[in-house]
């Protein structure tokens, strides 16, 4: 069966550390892949996306590497700010249908605590 | 900048009853979603709408479950006899997919159905 494994153990580090997330897929071949931050009782919000064809994405402090040989990403935050503090979801896009839909389908997200 | 709108945001209804959430999406997006999310959980798919029909469902998307797209604004969630179970908090989405669907999902903030 198709699942999307993130470390679901919280990840505690010090204010100017760097973030890293771990993110695992089996049985899928994903079109892109995607981060979304959720905050407690919000949507999710879009963060970054990667095509599979694509190693690595930046966007200011965030960096995100895309293996589809050993079908992992990893999510860094440099530079860590405690209104980084949140959840981060992965997510893996696939294109099904002639019609180019497909669907989002979510890891169960890891929650990062930054301290001061 | 333009955003996702969710009403209402918090339902709270009797077991058995009629429940329509309903959600602007994005003026010029093209594909939109329904996701939940049971407290402690994570954000699953429920179903996607493109070109005024569903285009996929999830196992959770039974005969209970409707989506409509009434006019040119509005997309509803219809459960027609809610259960304890559907409970959760209920997230539309809207992606543009103009040209190569992304699948970047732009999230409202989601409505809180109770289900006593």
């Amino acid at each position: 069966s198709q699942k999307i494994e993130q470390n679901s153990e919280a990840l505690n580090i010090q204010e100017g550390k760097t973030a890293t997330l771990t993110c695992n897929y089996t049985n899928y071949s994903p079109a892109y892949l995607q981060w979304y931050r959720q905050d407690p009782g919000r949507g999710p919000v879009f963060l970054l996306l990667i095509r599979e064809n694509e190693k690595e994405k930046r966007k200011e402090r965030l960096k995100v590497t895309f293996d589809t040989t050993l079908k992992q990403s990893l999510f860094h935050i440099t530079a860590s700010q405690p209104a980084d503090s949140a959840t981060y979801l992965c997510a893996l896009f696939h294109i099904s249908g002639s019609s180019n839909t497909g669907k989002l389908i979510f890891g169960q997200g890891t929650t990062l605590q930054v301290k001061p | 900048e333009p955003e996702v709108t969710q009403t209402p945001s918090h339902q709270v209804t009797q077991m058995g009853q009629e429940v329509i959430l309903r959600c602007v999406p994005i003026s010029n997006h093209l594909y939109f979603y329904w996701y939940r999310q049971i407290l402690g959980q994570k954000v699953e798919f429920l179903v996607s709408f493109y070109n005024n029909e569903i285009s996929e469902k999830s196992e959770i998307f039974d005969d209970q479950f409707s989506v409509e797209r009434p006019d040119g604004s509005n997309f509803t969630l219809k459960i027609r006899s809610t259960k304890l179970e559907d409970s959760a908090m209920y997230f539309c989405a809207s992606s543009e997919g103009q040209g190569s669907n992304t699948g970047e999902l732009f999230f409202g903030e989601g409505s809180r159905l109770t289900v006593l």
